[in-house]
């Protein structure tokens, strides 16, 4: 069965650069969750999109931004990036809003130097 | 943790043993899941349980839950080296909102 696909799966930038993280969800799934887990810690929630509009805001910095697309893939955009935002990002997708299971990716490492 | 405490937090045991972690929570909740995790690697839903549920059971793992004392526990039964991960909790609380509150995890060990 198709699974969710983060790409890329390994990241490695500089201090004060941008990322850009990708999401693909399961197909058919119409919400997407983005998640940090930094070392040693559990996943924190961050943003989440249902039928390509924001749904819940978490922790996000106002360093980052996503979105969600009309294909219902979606981008978690990071600018000015500090040491401190090295992590593993997930995405997670579900077939419909509340109330139902999530299926995480595999998750993007992002080593910030 | 945005949602509470998982204990223990590590615990090991020997192949064919069973294997239980609890979980407890700080709000009301529509449901609540298990997932695991190998080390680095992504998260894997194990079961969902709804508020209005008091079992589960999916193969070897059985899930509980007691919204009076705002707790779950997760049960594997007949342990395998493979189930060797952490452990998560999650709660989708009554905000209006889905996304997931984590516990601090429990790490398995099973020794084979």
């Amino acid at each position: 069965a198709a699974g969710v696909i983060q790409s890329p799966r390994h990241l490695i930038k500089e201090k004060r650069e941008t990322a850009t993280l990708k999401c693909y969800p399961i197909p058919r799934h119409d919400t997407v969750y983005w998640y940090q887990q930094g070392p040693g810690q559990d996943p924190q929630f961050l943003i989440s999109f249902y039928e390509k509009m924001q749904s819940d805001k978490g922790s996000i910095p106002d360093r980052f931004s996503a979105q969600q697309f009309s294909d219902y893939h979606s981008e978690l955009n990071m600018s000015s990036l500090e040491l401190g935002d090295s992590a593993l990002y997930f995405c997670a997708s579900s077939l419909g809003f509340r109330d139902y299971e999530q299926y995480f990716g595999p998750g993007t490492r992002l080593t910030v130097t | 943790s945005q949602q509470g405490e998982e204990d223990p937090q590590a615990l090991s045991i020997q192949e064919g043993e069973n294997a239980t972690m609890n979980c407890s929570y700080k709000t009301s909740i529509n449901n609540l899941q298990w997932y695991r995790q190998n080390s680095g690697r992504g998260l894997v839903h194990l079961i969902l349980i709804r508020s209005n549920e008091r079992e589960k059971h999916s193969g070897r793992l059985r899930v509980t839950l007691d919204t009076s004392k705002k707790s779950s526990s997760l049960l594997i039964t007949a342990s395998r080296a493979a189930d060797t991960a952490s452990y998560f909790c999650a709660t989708c609380n009554q905000t209006g909102a889905n996304n997931l509150f984590f516990g601090t995890g429990t790490r398995l060990t099973v020794i084979p």
